[in-house]
């Protein structure tokens, strides 16, 4: 079963605005990953969140953390063409750190 | 540095017949997990390894799955007999020890698996 769950399923924005998309978990966290994968390929890491931390910023990604709501939220400002892509949170146990339980992605759409 | 690798990268088979996926990780990278990944969901684990030991199998459906870490570098994902529902892209990632806020995964670029 998949611990995070994505919202929204889809979201199709234009060139140059801002993406939001929202993850849920159920359990204690050690941490929460950001996770990109386009059409056909594999996934690629975005960014790692610890379960103290309560916002970080890597480039044009933003992720916050709410513990007490079990929730994050990942944003990408200025989008472009090229962020189409799939979103995954993932999150790693307590105590079981190299294990991560993915959720079932949102798809984002980029119009030029 | 080269990423993890993947082989093939798509396999059409009949149901009934055998698969084997195979994955080389990144250098160095002690730890290795063998995902599947259904239409429209996120990766699902199905085993970990560390190094040549299977810590994390309990995802594995082990009547038809195997895997293998022989040398602690790369793995070998068997599925004997494929059945129709085993349609869906396996994936391999890995990762070194964790360390901090370490713990992110590298993922190759997967087979495509079509039984029919």
């Amino acid at each position: 079963s998949q611990q995070g769950e994505e919202d929204p399923q889809a979201l199709s924005i234009q060139e140059g605005e801002n993406a939001t998309m929202n993850c849920s978990y159920k359990t204690s966290i050690n941490n929460l990953q950001w996770y990109r994968q386009n059409s056909g390929r594999g996934l690629v890491h975005l960014i790692l969140i610890r379960s103290n931390e309560r916002e970080k910023h890597s480039g044009r990604l933003r992720v916050t953390l709410d513990t007490s709501k079990k929730s994050s939220s990942l944003l990408i400002t200025a989008s472009r063409a090229a962020d189409t892509a799939s979103y995954f949170c993932a999150t790693a146990f307590s105590g079981s750190a190299r294990q991560l339980t993915f959720g079932s992605g949102t798809q984002l759409t980029v119009l030029p | 540095e080269a990423g993890v690798v993947q082989s093939p990268r798509y396999k059409i088979i009949e149901k009934k017949q055998p698969v084997a996926f195979w994955c080389n990780p990144i250098s160095g990278h002690n730890t290795l997990y063998w995902y599947r990944q259904n239409l429209g969901q996120g990766p699902e684990l199905l085993i970990r390894y560390e190094n040549e030991e299977a810590v994390d199998d309990s995802q594995l459906p082990k009547d038809r799955f195997s895997a293998e870490r022989l040398k602690g570098v790369d793995s070998t994902l068997k599925i004997q007999p494929a059945e129709l529902g085993d349609s869906a892209v396996y994936l391999c990632a890995s990762s070194s020890r964790p360390s901090g806020d370490r713990g992110e995964q590298f993922f190759g670029p997967g087979t495509r698996l079509t039984v029919l």
